[in-house]
């Protein structure tokens, strides 16, 4: 049984632009949730996805926003990049909403320069 | 506010010599805690779940215990393949709120 698949595995961006980033969840889960990893602030909830709908927010800017299409998969996008958005993101899926397990990707490394 | 904290920060054993890892907790009604595994350049690898004080767990040389106010991964007999950082979570709502995790490295 696949994992969760995060692309791309690493990003090189500059202040200022925006960047997507993409998970497919494990077959049959239906709830997507992201994260950001710093290692000042450990692992943070950025937002949660069911039924293509964003059920629950972390307390992130409004720079940070996302999607999930009919098959569940996912795509969080950051506009306007700054210096302080580099972290790992990982995205992590469960089944159904609360109480399940999530079951994490490898994440993806942005870089802002 | 919901919070979890882990001690130590850091943790180095000699290979066979058993520790515990700790894990404190402010949750308003924990629907569950989480322990997870996280390598370099990985993402975290979930290992046990506890859902009410009292609860254990046990996986190969690791044993999570739960209580209403903290919980402890024991680490038994460790071997250097153990070095990881673990990360210990709480489920507030839907979303998991994190520790700072304690990153274990066992010598040969």
């Amino acid at each position: 049984k696949a994992g969760v698949t995060q692309t791309p595995r690493y990003l090189i961006k500059t202040r200022g632009q925006q960047v997507t980033l993409s998970c497919s969840p494990i077959s049959g889960h239906r709830s997507v949730s992201w994260y950001q990893q710093t290692p000042g602030q450990g692992l943070q909830f950025l937002f949660e996805y069911f039924s293509e709908t964003q059920r629950n927010k972390g307390n992130f800017p409004g720079r940070f926003s996302g999607r999930q299409f009919s098959n569940s998969r996912s795509e969080m996008n950051v506009s306007t990049l700054e210096l302080g958005d580099s972290a790992l993101y990982l995205c992590a899926s469960s089944r159904d909403r609360g109480g399940n397990i999530q079951y994490f990707g490898a994440g993806t490394r942005l870089s802002v320069l | 506010e919901d919070q979890v904290t882990q001690s130590p920060e850091a943790l180095r054993l000699q290979e066979g010599e058993s520790s515990s890892l700790n894990c404190s907790y402010t949750v308003s009604g924990l629907r569950g805690l989480f322990w997870y595994r996280q390598d370099p350049g990985k993402g975290p690898e979930f290992l046990f779940t506890l859902y009410s004080a009292g609860e254990e767990k046990e996986k190969e040389r690791l044993k999570a215990t739960l209580t209403k106010k903290e919980s402890f991964l024991h680490i038994t007999a460790p071997k250097p393949e153990d070095s990881a950082t673990y990360l210990c979570a709480v489920q507030a709502g839907t979303a998991l709120i994190f520790g700072k995790g304690t990153t274990l490295s066992v010598s040969s």
